[in-house]
């Protein structure tokens, strides 16, 4: 079936970047996510590539799609402590019929040292 | 803004108890969802339903239930609690056809 897998922790530096790394199986992927959960809350979608694209740039966010390698990143720039959640990537096939599964990753966990 | 609701925050349960978790959404979406969150795992789906009445198995349906009866509410049933279902419970909702699924806050169950 399909993986996705992120590493669980990253530690950055306020007002540094951080980079969230993400790959996946599913080589029919159609949209690939990232979604933000701040600490005793449900996830919110952060933000979402389509397969056919290999960057997105929202603000302070930078999506990077590498398809041939399955390899999806989030760069947030300047990161601040409200940044301070896990961040799970996720993946859907809208082309398996049916029920679009969502897979996610397992979220990385990412703190910012102010 | 969507609002997906859940019943409990936080619960301790007892083994062998029977325990109902509640979800409500307000924006008339067909689909709905439970997942399971655990450290290290990330989120796994328990059941979801496309529309009223109908439910279909997700990755990890064993010891789990579901009912749906109304649009607006989508309840995930624990038929006898076992230690192994400690876990963080999310609902979603999202639109047929829309990419994006609505998160509730979580119920954290605790079975002791």
């Amino acid at each position: 079936g399909e993986d996705v897998e992120q590493s669980l922790f990253l530690s950055v530096r306020e007002g540094d970047s951080s980079v969230i790394n993400c790959t996946y199986t599913d080589s029919s992927s159609t949209y690939l996510y990232w979604y933000k959960q701040e600490p005793g809350a449900g996830l919110q979608l952060l933000t979402y590539i389509f397969s056919n694209m290999d960057m997105k740039q929202d603000q302070r966010l930078t999506v990077l799609l590498n398809k041939k390698d399955k390899h999806l990143s989030l760069r947030i720039a300047d990161t601040q402590t409200g940044d301070s959640a896990i961040y799970f990537c996720a993946e859907t096939n809208l082309n398996s019929g049916g029920y679009q599964k969502v897979t996610f990753g397992t979220g990385t966990k990412l703190q910012v040292i102010p | 803004d969507v609002k997906v609701t859940q019943s409990s925050r936080y619960l301790v349960k007892r083994t062998g108890e029977k325990v109902f978790l509640e979800c409500v959404q307000d924006m008339d979406h067909e689909n709905m969802f439970w997942y399971r969150q655990d450290p290290g795992l990330g989120l796994r789906l328990i059941y979801f339903s496309y529309d009223v009445k109908m439910k279909e198995k997700g990755d990890i349906p064993e010891g789990y239930s579901v009912s749906r009866e109304k649009k607006e509410r989508f309840s995930l049933i624990l038929e006898s609690a076992s230690t192994n279902q400690t876990s963080m419970y999310l609902c979603a909702s999202k639109r047929i056809g829309s990419y994006e699924q609505y998160f509730g806050p979580g119920t954290r169950l605790t079975v002791t």
